[in-house]
């Protein structure tokens, strides 16, 4: 399996402000995927972190809003933009590796804005 | 468009008391069905992936098992500990589709 650190592992923001989420895995993985979990609520995939590329946001995110990077195969971050209290959730690093067998997940980061 | 469905919400069970978890999934093209244990406050823990009907994989007191349609998780003479929440999600073009999840509370 990946071990998976997500720093912070939790943020209390004023609103309009900017929170920047990394996630680093202790070994090479092709595939780094950000998700959110509203409270209550299950997973929703936000974005493929694509190494040396752009990444590939899914419908309702937009780049602007959540700009991520990965600057290699081992880390990647998520940054949050001008918050409002509805961006309060848990936002999780996903991580897999070629041929898709297994998906591993860190242990999110619970960022509540006030 | 690709659906993922548990059922149920909410699970109370004794405990000794067996039960399953239904995932019924909708997808163009199944790359695996994946299911996983959250504990309140933490990320997914990884569980089984099921790649095709007729598949049964087994940890501990858990068995999982998967139809065309649809997955069961077995849940065997439950303890305590087993208490939290079981999510279901399929693969399809490299990204996960997550159900609601069945929240699983063992009552000693």
């Amino acid at each position: 399996s990946a071990v998976i650190s997500q720093k912070p592992s939790r943020d209390i923001c004023q609103r309009g402000t900017s929170l920047t989420i990394q996630c680093q895995v202790d070994s090479q993985v092709t595939m780094m995927f950000w998700y959110r979990q509203q409270p209550g609520q299950s997973l929703t995939l936000i974005a493929t972190a694509n190494q040396g590329s752009e990444a590939t946001y899914e419908s309702g995110f937009v780049i602007d809003k959540f700009p991520i990077s990965r600057p290699n195969l081992t880390f990647s971050t998520l940054t949050v933009s001008n918050m409002s209290p509805e961006d309060s959730s848990i936002y999780l690093c996903s991580v897999g590796r070629q041929g898709d067998s297994e998906a591993f997940f860190g242990q999110g980061t619970r960022l509540t804005v006030v | 468009e690709d659906q993922v469905t548990q059922s149920p919400e909410a699970l109370r069970l004794q405990e000794g008391e067996s039960s399953s978890l239904n995932c019924s999934y909708t997808v163009s093209g199944l790359r695996g069905l994946f299911w996983y244990r959250q504990d309140p406050g933490k990320g997914p823990e990884f569980l089984f992936t099921l790649y095709s009907a007729g598949e049964e994989k087994e940890k501990e007191r858990l068995k999982a098992t998967l139809t065309k349609k649809e997955s069961f998780l077995h849940i065997t003479a439950p303890k305590p500990e087993d208490s939290a929440t079981y999510l279901c999600a399929v693969l399809n073009t490299g990204k996960l589709i997550f159900g609601q999840g069945t929240t699983l509370q063992v009552k000693p």
